[in-house]
């Protein structure tokens, strides 16, 4: 199946910093991307939704402001946690379909391994 | 709104079958996806079956859906150590709009 990657897998940072994280796809063009964040042994929670060369929508209790999302290029988003405080300590996880695939593959969402931020 | 349930913990012996089950809200939910987590990993997804299936098998998974209970179960036969982690169910009604997460079960197998 069709590949997504993210990069840093694992970042710290002080609080008040900014962190960006990546999502690409690596075999194939995705038009939206999605973001999640998961806490703890919880769900995964839809934050926002990444569409290539337009605003990304955000769910709603999402600070757009906060966490800004850039999908410039086809293979690339960007999820960007500004000013980061603990509370924004958690695991965030991007997804992907790949409209080109064929067969069953057409409707699966690929997830990248995640990312997990740790802010002190 | 959308709302996906499971049951939070399953407990198995090696070798027996587990069925981790999960029942949805959303009657125009068209694809039902089930996902693997294990410990600090991301999503693997295992399978997922269109809403016009009942039923469909890939080696030692078997998944059943009941559209009319919306409800849907994950079958893994002969359950193995490896298959501990924590399971999620999701919907979506199409395959460019994003998935509703379960809470995830978390399956502990006992050898």
């Amino acid at each position: 199946g069709a590949v997504v990657s993210q990069h840093p897998s694992r970042v710290i940072c002080k609080s008040g910093t900014s962190v960006k994280i990546e999502c690409r796809s690596l075999d194939f063009q995705a038009t939206t991307m999605f973001w999640y964040r998961q806490f703890p042994k919880q769900s995964l929670m839809l934050m926002a939704t990444s569409n290539e060369g337009s605003k990304a929508t955000y769910e709603q209790g999402v600070e757009k402001d906060k966490f800004l999302i850039n999908h410039a290029s086809l293979t690339l988003s960007t999820l960007t946690v500004t000013s980061a405080h603990p509370e924004d300590s958690s695991f965030y996880i991007c997804s992907a379909r790949d409209p080109g695939s064929g067969g069953e593959s057409y409707n699966e969402q690929f997830f990248g391994p995640g990312t997990r931020l740790t802010v002190l | 709104g959308e709302d996906v349930e499971q049951s939070l913990f399953l407990s198995v012996r090696e070798g027996d079958s587990s069925v981790i089950n999960c029942t949805y809200t959303d009657s125009s939910s068209t694809y039902l996806y089930w996902y693997k987590q294990e410990p600090g990993a991301g999503l693997q997804l295992l399978t997922y079956i269109f809403s016009n299936m009942d039923m469909k098998q890939d080696q030692r998974l078997t998944v059943l859906l009941n559209k009319k209970d919306k409800h849907l179960s994950l079958r893994i036969a002969d359950t193995q150590t490896g298959d501990s982690a924590i399971y999620f169910c999701a919907e979506t009604y199409s395959g460019n709009t994003p998935l509703v997460f379960g809470k995830g079960t978390r399956l502990s197998v006992i050898a």
